[in-house]
């Protein structure tokens, strides 16, 4: 199917272990996005990329990590979850040309414990 | 520094009235682009509409309009005729042409509520 999907929809995971969310988008779009929303912040920027192998820090990088070999795959690694980063996290992808909307997942809920 | 920013948390509206949400940002690039989304209880994130920081013409889509006033770098969204379902929170986006890369960036939101 075509779009952009994240993987998983719900995930639980402890307090100090890794957890990776994926993203994956069909259109070959060049830019990816990482965000968390929190009740009062909005969406924050955690990491973009503008293409494979290139990426930089958003608003809240701490703690997170993410790679983007391929195109299509940009995943987003806690690499030791804390409490804190409890959130609904949203994977976003845009084509180069500038009058064109950001494509967003549908989503994934973390819930650190 | 916040660059953009959406000073109503709340607004209620009632049905067939016309709201505006207002939307604040700052960028010394020439080039960006604005743009308004809603996020309905159910979560997922829905394009409303775009405004180019060199469109001459405020933008429009149907019932929603955008009141770019460049100069005050205000990008407010109108919504005409409000219906029940317009009830969501209303995100105002700005796209920065940055020196490697493009990014994203949202203020913190506008929950709208219409009531009958």
């Amino acid at each position: 199917d075509a779009g952009i999907t994240q993987s998983p929809r719900y995930k639980i995971t402890e307090t100090g272990r890794q957890v990776t969310l994926m993203c994956h988008q069909t259109w070959s779009h060049s830019y990816m996005f990482w965000y968390r929303q929190d009740l009062g912040h909005g969406l924050r920027l955690i990491y973009y990329s503008a293409a494979a192998d290139i990426t930089d820090k958003g608003e809240v990088p701490d703690g997170y990590v993410v790679s983007r070999s391929k195109t299509e795959n940009f995943p987003l690694t806690l690499e030791s979850a804390t409490r804190s980063q409890t959130s609904v996290y949203f994977c976003a992808s845009f084509p180069t040309a500038m009058n064109t909307e950001a494509f967003f997942g549908q989503g994934t809920r973390l819930t650190v414990v | 520094a916040q660059k953009i920013t959406q000073t109503q948390p709340g607004m209620f509206v009632q049905e067939k009235e016309a709201v505006t949400l207002d939307c604040t940002y700052d960028t010394s690039d020439p080039s960006y682009g604005l743009f308004w989304y809603k996020q309905p209880s159910s979560g997922e994130m829905i394009f409303l509409i775009y405004q180019g920081s060199y469109d001459q013409q405020n933008a429009t889509e149907g019932r929603y309009s955008l009141n770019f006033q460049k100069a005050r770098k205000s990008a407010n969204l109108v919504i005409s005729a409000s219906q029940l379902g317009d009830s969501a929170m209303y995100f105002c986006a700005m796209r920065e042409a940055g020196a490697n890369t493009d990014k994203l960036i949202f203020g913190t939101g506008t929950r709208l509520q219409v009531f009958p």
